[in-house]
Formats: structure tokens, sequence, C-alpha cells
């Protein structure tokens, strides 16, 4: 059974840095892209990044180039998504996700939610 | 950035009855338009993709056509595990979501 366990979300003030890991089992991970997604009330659902088998091809939404930093740990089978000057409108629930061959999200991770406020 | 627009809302259905949603791309992206669910407090999950197949386990009552700009999901026949919030994804120019339908028990 494929799961993916999120953590590391938080209460942080703006400018502050988080880091997101997700942990994977059931399949290899290895061999499979991986993507953040967050959901807020406001905008919905939102591509944040995403990296491939190997980590040497990463892409980001606009609003968080340089200030979010996706990576793997295929040793590990561990996604992370280093946060840092973070501003309220980051406040969201991360998602981790597993991409299908064809490009959407066939695993979910629950979810870990960010909370960025004074 | 493509754009994906879901109508209605919100629809008000009861168990049993029809449930048809729609999706709407700003531009053409083919087939590649997926499908998810999601309840209270969940993640989505996958319905379908390719704007037609259905992932591993998803029940037959599912359905989905469409290509180029128009997609619709149907659902045949409504159960009470089905009452949810739909939303579609296009992933032919990166990805973005639509706002979500939600379907409510009438």
């Amino acid at each position: 059974e494929v799961q993916l366990v999120d953590s590391g979300g938080g209460l942080v003030q703006p400018g502050g840095s988080l880091r997101l890991s997700c942990a994977a089992s059931g399949f290899t991970f290895s061999t499979n892209w991986m993507t953040w997604v967050r959901q807020t009330p406001g905008k919905g659902l939102e591509f944040v990044a995403n990296i491939n088998q190997d980590g040497s091809d990463k892409n980001y939404e606009d609003s968080v180039k340089g200030r979010f930093t996706i990576s793997r740990d295929n040793a590990k089978n561990s996604l992370y998504l280093q946060m840092n000057s973070l501003g309220v409108e980051d406040t969201a629930v991360y998602y981790c996700a597993r991409d299908h061959i064809t490009g959407c999200f066939v695993d979910w991770g629950q979810g870990t939610l960010v909370t960025v406020s004074p | 950035e493509i754009v994906m627009t879901q109508s209605p809302a919100t629809l008000s259905v009861s168990p049993g009855e029809r449930a048809t949603l729609s999706c709407r791309a700003s531009q053409s992206i083919s087939s590649n338009l997926a499908w998810y669910q999601q309840k209270p407090g969940q993640a989505p999950r996958l319905l379908i993709y390719g704007a037609s197949t259905r992932n591993t386990g998803i029940p037959a009552r599912f359905s989905g056509s469409g290509s180029g700009t128009e997609f619709t999901l149907t659902i045949s026949s409504l159960q009470s595990e089905d009452f949810a919030v739909y939303y579609c994804q296009q992933y032919n120019n990166w990805r973005t979501f639509g706002q979500g339908t939600k379907v409510e028990i009438k």
C-alpha cells in the first residue's frame, strides 16, 4: 500500500523558515516524480514545486521561486520542501503527492498545516 | 497560465440521482485532465485521468468525458459517500486546478 506521510508544519512568524518532510513507502520512490501542492480556502489547490527522479530537474510556482527549495533523498525515501522568507500568503495545508506517469497526482499525503502569522 | 473554471460552484442532488459537473479550460489541453474528490479533513483522491480513464478502484458510476476545453464528470447514481468537493486539474501545461464543485445532499 502506498503511503505518504507529511510532517514539519507549524506556526512561524513572517520572514521565518520551515522544512517540510514527506516519508514515502509502498512503492519504488526513486522512480517517481514527486510534487508539493498547497491548499488554502481562498486560492484553492495550487502547485508549489516538483522534482524528478534523481533530483536533477526541479520546477517552482512563480510566487515561491527563490524562497522555496524542493529536494529528495532516495536512500531515505523522503521528499523535502525548505521554505524561507515565509509570508502570510504562504499559510496553507501542504501536501506531498506522487506523480502519475501522465502528470496528474495519483497518491497524496495527509497534509501538514503551515501558518504564517505575527 | 491555463485557468480552469468549474461549474456550478454547488450542486444539490438527492441520493440515487445523477450529478453532472463541468470544467472548462481557458485554452486547449487535449485530454490532459484529471478529476479529484475531496472530503472534509482529507487529501484529494484521484478519480479520473486522461479525461476519461478511471483510476484503480474507482467505481464505474464515475465517468469522465470531453477534450480540448470542455470536460464533464458524471456520477450516475449518487451514493452517500459521494457527497464531497470535486476538482478538475489540467496537466497539459504545468499544473492548475479548478476552484471546485461541492456536491451536497438535496
